[in-house]
């Protein structure tokens, strides 16, 4: 157990429909990142947050949005949901992740399935 | 650009066998971490070890040993005598010092079997 924690575990859904994905990071972890699995794309970085605020982008679609709240959670929105976003969506924290490289720790992630 | 390419896609060993996972790296940064983390069929990653650009030492935890080149820009995992609690898909990844965040760049990944 990472101590990093996702909910929920699976969702469905369907085309055109919007989700909240939820993180809690580590006890005293201050980056959260998220991660998106796919079969065609592999393990690809979307987004980061430090401290409550963004910290860098990836490959992150205009339809997908993050934030990071004072307690430190962190909730993934993606919303005009498309069957290609079906993916393995992962969270991950580390205590800094901002001027030096720390390690991430990945919670068990959200399978999402849209239909 | 960075890049990080795990060759083999899948690797069927019996028990007991060694086996070695690559991972070869692309970076113009001096300054760079590498990572090795393991997904199991439950589909956790699991962070198994982390690297410095700085730090070429190889390390061994337990049946685990990592060799670490700099010169040929590779990361290999050795696992020895196999069993077939490792069956996983093992990730290679790369974070870029320059980047100023953490964020890794993953390989594809290796699919690997043991069979008992």
């Amino acid at each position: 157990d990472s101590g990093v924690t996702q909910t929920p575990k699976h969702l469905i859904t369907a085309t055109g429909q919007r989700v909240t994905l939820r993180c809690s990071p580590r006890s005293g972890d201050l980056s959260v990142y998220w991660y998106q699995q796919s079969l065609d794309q592999g393990l690809q970085f979307l987004i980061q947050y430090y401290n409550g605020e963004e910290r860098a982008k990836g490959n992150i679609l205009e339809r997908f949005s993050a934030q990071q709240f004072p307690d430190l959670h962190s909730e993934l929105n993606l919303s005009s949901l498309e069957l290609g976003d079906s993916a393995l969506y992962f969270c991950a924290s580390s205590v800094v992740g901002t001027g030096i490289t720390d390690t991430q720790y990945f919670g068990p992630g959200t399978r999402l399935t849209v239909l | 650009a960075q890049k990080v390419t795990q060759a083999q896609t899948e690797i069927s060993v019996v028990e007991k066998e060694d086996v070695t996972l690559d991972c070869v790296y692309e970076t113009r940064d001096t300054t760079y971490y590498l990572f090795w983390y393991k997904q199991p069929p439950s589909g956790e990653l699991v962070f198994l070890i982390r690297r410095n650009s700085f730090d070429e030492q190889n390390e061994i935890s337990g049946r685990y040993s990592w060799n670490f080149q700099k010169s040929t820009s590779s990361f290999n995992f050795t696992i020895t005598a196999s069993q077939v609690v490792d069956s996983a898909v093992y990730f290679c990844a790369l974070s870029e010092g320059s980047s100023n965040t953490g964020k890794l760049i993953f390989g594809q990944g290796t699919t690997l079997q043991v069979k008992p």
